[in-house]
């Protein structure tokens, strides 16, 4: 298995661009999610999904889009991106097993906004 | 609000040396609380998972205990080794919902 898969590792954006970070699970889970992290302020969930068809905001969705049309697939579109956007972002995985929600992490995104 | 604590930021030990990493939180309603590595430039890596009904969990030279009335966990790495070197993350999930929150890490460095 690949596990959880993230393209790409790195990009550029000017302000007011739009772009999408593709994640990619081979795990058959049922759970995604998206982390941002942040110096000093360790990681934040911006968006998740409970399976294909459903996704639910976290704590920091603005400015953010996501959709699940397959289990294995879970894309995060910048709008319209803001500075305040560059980060890191981590794509994550997780069934309900039988010790609870273990959650797979992708290698992240790191994304600059300039 | 759920907040996560780890105390210290930052430690450097001496290779072969017992540690203990913190862990608070406020909230003691957590289903389970998560231990992650995470190395310079990467991803994280799971190391130890605790549920509510647990105090303890290990793997390996890693233990990992669960105290939630007192709203705190440690997780205890035994004969510290350089490859040990990294950022220690810990999370908890506040009710089965698989919305993990997170505390900002300690970085550890085994000194050879």
């Amino acid at each position: 298995n690949a596990g959880v898969t993230q393209t790409p590792k790195f990009q550029v954006l000017k302000t007011g661009q739009s772009m999408t970070l593709q994640c990619a699970q081979d795990m058959n889970h049922e759970y995604m999610s998206w982390y941002r992290q942040d110096p000093g302020m360790g990681l934040r969930l911006i968006h998740y999904s409970v399976g294909a068809g459903i996704t639910d905001q976290g704590e920091v969705p603005n400015g953010y889009n996501v959709s699940r049309s397959t289990t294995e697939d879970f894309p995060l579109r910048l709008l319209s991106a803001a500075p305040s956007q560059t980060s890191v972002y981590f794509c994550a995985s997780s069934y309900a097993g039988s010790n609870g929600y273990e959650q797979y992490f992708g290698p992240g995104t790191r994304l600059t906004v300039t | 609000k759920q907040e996560v604590t780890q105390i210290p930021a930052a430690l450097s030990v001496p290779e072969g040396e017992n540690l203990v990493l913190n862990c608070s939180f406020t909230d003691s309603a957590i289903y389970n609380l998560q231990w992650f590595r995470q190395d310079p430039g990467k991803g994280l890596t799971s190391l130890l998972l605790i549920q509510s009904s647990q105090r303890e969990q290990t793997s390996g030279r890693l233990n990992a205990s669960l105290d939630k009335s007192s709203g705190r966990s440690t997780l205890y790495i035994a004969a510290s080794q350089p490859g040990d070197s990294a950022t220690y993350l810990c999370a908890v999930d506040g009710g089965a919902t698989n919305k993990l929150i997170f505390g900002t890490g300690t970085l550890l460095a085994v000194q050879p």
